[in-house]
């Protein structure tokens, strides 16, 4: 089976650092994607980690470790406007962007 | 450079009814993949083509459901004889050809929400 676990629910204060944690069991594992939902609205793409380590954008970061099946989101310098849905997302075929989606995690920033 | 447009925005049918869901993916995407979302929960996996061809419908309900994405024209979700459970937001999702490897980026749009009587 396919599973990704995520925090259902994270809040956090502007100017604040958070942090989106994602486990993963996958038949297939080629990388790890993470995305923004605003009141279901059309996802959009933030990060993806095919290797291990830290990728940095701006005021997020996205880390993955293959040998523990984890990732996470970091989103510094919160901002209300930051309050969304956020997915991690494994991308499941080899040479094809299918990718299973987590359960998502409600952020809410509060003033 | 338009997005992913998917039309309707909103479709209300009863029980019974048949539902067509469109997208058109963004210029120079030929792979699309199409994903339901119920209220405060994820996005399923259903389907992913390209031009004229299925290439995964490992997600797709064996029956009413059917995808296709013709050389003209653009992709077509069909829902047959809908049922209350089908009310949901379907999203559209295309990518570039991936030349061997993928980059993780989907690129969305905004998706049809189906409301069943």
């Amino acid at each position: 089976g396919q599973s990704l676990e995520q925090p259902s629910e994270v809040t956090a204060v502007e100017g604040a650092i958070v942090q989106i944690n994602c486990t993963y069991q996958t038949s297939g594992f080629y990388g790890l994607s993470w995305y923004q939902q605003h009141d279901g609205g059309a996802p959009t793409f933030l990060s993806y980690n095919a290797l291990d380590g830290l990728e940095e954008t701006g005021r997020f970061s996205s880390f993955l470790s293959r040998s523990d099946s984890y990732g996470y989101l970091l989103l510094q310098e919160l901002q209300m406007k930051d309050s969304a849905s956020y997915f991690c997302a494994v991308r499941a075929g080899g040479a094809t962007n299918k990718l299973i989606f987590g359960t998502g995690t409600l952020l809410a920033v509060q003033p | 450079n338009a997005g992913v447009m998917q039309n309707p925005r909103h479709l209300v049918r009863r029980r019974g009814q048949e539902a067509r869901l469109r997208c058109s993916p963004m210029k120079g995407h030929s792979h699309v993949y199409w994903y339901r979302q119920l209220p405060e929960e994820g996005l399923k996996f259903m389907v992913y083509l390209q031009k004229e061809n299925i290439i995964d419908e490992s997600g797709m309900p064996k029956e009413r459901f059917s995808a296709e994405f013709p050389k003209e024209g653009p992709s077509i979700l069909r829902i047959q004889q809908v049922v209350r459970g089908d009310s949901a937001a379907y999203f559209c999702a295309s990518s570039p050809p991936s030349r061997g490897r993928g980059t993780g980026e989907l690129f969305f749009g905004e998706g049809s929400r189906l409301t069943v009587l």
